[in-house]
């Protein structure tokens, strides 16, 4: 089993849907958890940390199930800005390594 | 508020030919420092983290190195580029204490293409 795994999509959705993705982590005892966004031949950037009670931000919610070893992300109201790849991305410890990133799902948001 | 940039952003390099990427990160000390790569159709693969200076962890053999001169200088490097060095350079930083749940940030990238 790869540590994280994702759905690479794409996931072709039209503006103002609802869109949900998931990831899979190998590592049960991984203990901080992010969603990052890539835009095309950009660098990744912190879309939101994920927080074991769930969080929401705007029309982003992120949720983490321990016992069940997945995250998901549902982007609500989706707007043609949102297009682009979303990587899920795990800490394996509590600090001093790096994170592991998944191969990520792309967005694609037309009108 | 902290700052990472990385150099050059494009580079076209023949087959055989040295590398080096810098990176410099600003606004914080100490600071947790890697390279990363994302080849064409690939997630990010970690290659160097650092803790410090002089303290090098390379994640994958390959003919890359990296080094830490400075605290918040990190450079990759490669005496002979292979084909299969081709990709999109990252380096990123996080911070020491775990507070930030160890939060990652990216520089601009490099993007290298062997010829």
């Amino acid at each position: 089993r790869k540590e994280v795994e994702q759905d690479p999509g794409p996931f072709n959705v039209p503006e103002g849907a609802t869109v949900a993705f998931n990831c899979t982590y190998s590592n049960s005892a991984s203990q901080s958890f992010f969603w990052y966004r890539q835009d095309c031949r950009k660098e990744p950037k912190l879309l939101m940390s994920v927080y074991s009670s769930g969080n929401e931000d705007g029309r982003f919610t992120a949720q983490l199930n321990r016992a069940s070893q997945y995250i998901s992300l549902l982007i609500r109201d989706s707007k043609l800005s949102d297009s682009a790849t979303y990587l899920c991305v795990v800490n394996p410890i509590q600090a001093g390594t790096a994170l592991i990133f998944g191969k990520g799902t792309t967005l694609s948001v037309s009108s | 508020s902290q700052t990472i940039h990385q150099w050059p952003a494009t580079l076209v390099q023949p087959v055989g030919s040295p590398l080096s990427l810098e990176c410099t990160v600003e606004g914080t000390s100490n600071p947790n420092l890697y390279w990363y790569r994302q080849a064409a159709g690939r997630g990010l693969q970690l290659l160097f983290y650092s803790v410090g200076i002089g303290q090098i962890s390379s994640e994958v053999p390959q003919n890359l190195s990296a080094s830490r001169p400075q605290d918040r200088q990190f450079i990759l490097s490669s005496k002979k580029l292979l084909l299969s060095d081709s990709g999109f350079y990252l380096c990123a930083w996080s911070a020491q204490t775990s507070s930030s749940g160890n939060t990652i940030y990216f520089g601009e990238g490099s993007w290298l293409t062997v010829v």
